[in-house]
């Protein structure tokens, strides 16, 4: 049982370039989130997804895009890469229920920096 | 629009002191409330939780949290800090609701350092 688990952790990018940061979880929970983490900021909600097959902005969705591939995977795509994009990136997930308590596993995060 | 406030960025102390950190958050309605840590080079931890019950919670490694709900705060403590205490900790609220997708609010963190 590996949890939530993202690739890569590291990368550097230029200016303009794309990547896609993938995250996958095998706990079988309905929802996942991308998160961003910046010093004095805390962690920023990018985008989440509630269940398979729908996807919603956060606070700071600007500059991203996310696809729920399956149950199990969720991924963050920079279309074309910014220095303030600059950040560690953590991907999470839980099973959320209407009214329910609810707690958020997270990923090992991903450093990325763009020049 | 929901919000979690820390009111301590950085705090250091020294081994064996008391430590309290402060978390508000804006929201009127039912809430979960965590509190995560971070160490030095890994990701985030779930230190406690509170769901609903008994407002004074016990988490992992000595510390704990009391839920005052008449205030909004969810202040986290531990006794008598160690040097491994040394990490970066985060407040989060969840807004309980019959749309519940889960989503948490963070804190802007507060970094502790504990000098030997």
């Amino acid at each position: 049982n590996a949890g939530v688990t993202q690739t890569p952790k590291f990368q550097v990018l230029k200016t303009g370039q794309s990547m896609t940061l993938q995250c996958a979880q095998d706990m079988n929970h309905n929802s996942m989130y991308w998160y961003r983490q910046d010093p004095g900021m805390g962690l920023r909600l990018i985008y989440y997804s509630a269940s398979e097959g729908t996807t919603d902005k956060g606070e700071v969705p600007n500059g991203y895009n996310v696809s729920r591939l399956n149950k199990r995977e969720f991924s963050l795509r920079l279309e074309s890469a910014a220095p303030s994009q600059t950040s560690v990136y953590f991907c999470a997930s839980s099973e959320a229920r209407a009214s329910r308590e609810v707690r958020q596993f997270f990923g090992p995060g991903t450093r990325l920096t763009v020049l | 629009a929901q919000s979690v406030s820390q009111h301590n960025h950085h705090v250091i102390l020294s081994e064996a002191a008391s430590l309290e950190l402060g978390c508000n958050y804006s929201y009127g309605g039912t809430v979960n409330l965590f509190w995560y840590v971070q160490y030095p080079g890994q990701h985030l931890q779930l230190l406690l939780k509170y769901f609903s019950g008994d407002p004074l919670v016990k988490g992992i490694k000595g510390f704990e949290a009391e839920f005052i709900k008449s205030k909004f705060s969810f202040n986290l403590r531990k006794p008598s800090v160690q040097w491994s205490d040394t990490a970066e900790y985060f407040c989060a609220v969840n807004a309980r609701s019959a749309s519940n997708t889960g989503k948490l609010i963070f804190g802007q963190g507060t970094t502790l350092q504990v000098k030997p």
